[in-house]
């Protein structure tokens, strides 16, 4: 069981926009730490995709978007690309645990 | 270019003692802890723990506290995670990834991923 929880899986036609959801608790997003998000390629090593809640690193698409409210989070994704079907997972600081805590993952399924 | 390094995939028997590594070029090692990350087949990520390379003061995930050991070689930009006794379920992909030491408490995040470590643990 994951400290985030995440939808196992959603799935979009191309050019769609698909919303990845992220909950925590007042032991980590709630308390305000800031939520990351990582692409995870078949096959491949994570990726940072967005974070501090809404920053994209120099070279994502700006397709990528992130948000944050209360001890919750969202990852979005319009324009979805077939190259977009990947594991996404958010991650925070949790307080209680001292260290990184991460979601359960979210596989993005193209249509 | 700017990475992290991971040494090569591993097949071990129960029992058996391992270290694996993880070599960052192209920046400056100390400027940045080092993270180590399980994911086992088919699972999502899991943080196991945490180095500062420059000082090698270590945190670990009260989930791998006492399985692992993690420590770093800063004169050769090595860090390292070992395990003294392997188990079947140790079986998984393992993952170093960095973390800015400027970076405010409390805001943990990774930028960059080493490829990844295989480790098979079987009869």
């Amino acid at each position: 069981q994951s400290v985030l929880t995440q939808p196992p899986s959603v799935s979009g036609a191309p050019g769609q926009r698909v919303t990845i959801s992220c909950t925590g608790s007042r032991s980590n997003i709630g308390t305000g730490y800031d939520v990351h998000w990582y692409q995870q390629l078949p096959g491949a090593a994570p990726k940072l995709l967005i974070y501090s809640n809404t920053n994209r690193p120099s070279g994502v698409p700006d397709r990528f978007s992130g948000s944050k409210s209360g001890t919750s989070a969202s990852l979005a994704i319009t324009g979805l690309q077939a190259e977009d079907e990947a594991d996404y997972y958010c991650q925070s600081y949790d307080s209680s645990l001292r260290g990184a805590v991460f979601g359960g993952g979210t596989k993005v399924t193209v249509l | 270019e700017v990475q992290l390094v991971q040494s090569g995939a591993e097949v071990k028997k129960p029992g058996e003692a391992l270290k694996i590594s993880c070599q960052g070029s192209g920046y400056s090692f100390t400027n940045y802890w080092i993270v180590w990350v399980r994911q086992m087949p088919g699972k999502g990520l899991e943080w196991m723990g945490i180095i500062n390379p420059g000082d090698s003061n270590t945190k670990y995930s009260p989930s791998f506290q006492g399985q692992v050991t993690i420590s770093a070689d800063k004169s050769i930009n090595i860090a390292y995670l070992q395990w003294s006794g392997l188990k079947a379920s140790d079986s998984a992909m393992y993952y170093c990834a960095r973390r800015a030491i400027a970076a405010r408490p409390g805001l943990w995040f990774f930028d960059l991923w080493g490829r990844g470590t295989l480790l098979t643990v079987s009869s």
